[in-house]
């Protein structure tokens, strides 16, 4: 079946430090691949994503890359700031399913300090 | 638009009692999904509409649980005989007819049950 493995956190890191936070998945159709952030207080939003092996997702400084052939979507940033402090969620839509939904990961948390 | 609402945002409840939770989704948006999330752990599908047809439940939705979208606008999620277990946050999300897995998430109901 289809599911999300996500690097357990929590991440603590220093503003401006390099961010990776390590996305694995298995599928058994045609996902497309997803980054949702949990603001305190607010609701799911989403990041980035990609569709396709090889496709790279942007937003607001952070990317993540399609990699088909081991099968992970792994987020980075260059240089964290205090207000990226959020929990991340890595995603999965199989395309190739008549299901609706999203099998998310068990999502990581990131604090960054000034 | 104001983007997805949910209501109550918080219900305390005794252990045997009902509940129900409202969503408003996006104007537009034909398709409208439940998720719950405990504490550490990623959001878990628990069913889902295109317009007023329930077209998938979850495994984890009891017979205890009880959605429904009679005109295909707003959402009500009914738990029965509420369980110390079924304290969670649970979530609304809707999206648009394109199958594409990018869902806009409401803040969310959080229920404690006593």
């Amino acid at each position: 079946g289809d599911s999300v493995t996500q690097m357990e956190g929590p991440v603590t890191l220093s503003e401006e430090a390099f961010l990776t936070i390590n996305c694995t998945y298995t599928a058994t159709g045609y996902p497309s691949l997803f980054w949702y952030v949990q603001y305190p207080g607010e609701g799911l939003q989403l990041l980035l994503k990609a569709t396709k092996a090889d496709d790279k997702g942007s937003n607001k400084g952070f990317e993540a890359t399609y990699r088909k052939e081991t099968t992970s979507f792994h987020l980075e940033k260059g240089s964290v700031q205090v207000s990226d402090s959020a929990v991340y969620f890595c995603a999965l839509f199989d395309r190739g399913s008549t299901l609706g939904r999203l099998y998310f990961g068990r999502g990581t948390q990131l604090t960054v300090w000034p | 638009d104001t983007g997805v609402s949910q209501d109550p945002r918080h219900k305390i409840t005794k252990r045997g009692q009902n509940v129900t939770f409202r969503c408003d989704p996006i104007s537009e948006h034909n398709r409208l999904y439940w998720y719950r999330q405990t504490l550490g752990q990623g959001p878990e599908f628990l069913t889902y509409f295109q317009n007023e047809a329930q077209l998938e439940k979850s495994r984890l939705l009891s017979d205890r649980f009880s959605a429904e979208r009679p005109k295909g606008s707003f959402s009500t999620l009914e738990i029965q005989r509420t369980e110390q277990g079924d304290s969670a946050m649970y979530l609304c999300a809707s999206s648009s007819w394109v199958d594409t897995g990018e869902l806009f998430f409401g803040e969310g109901s959080r229920l404690t049950v006593l």
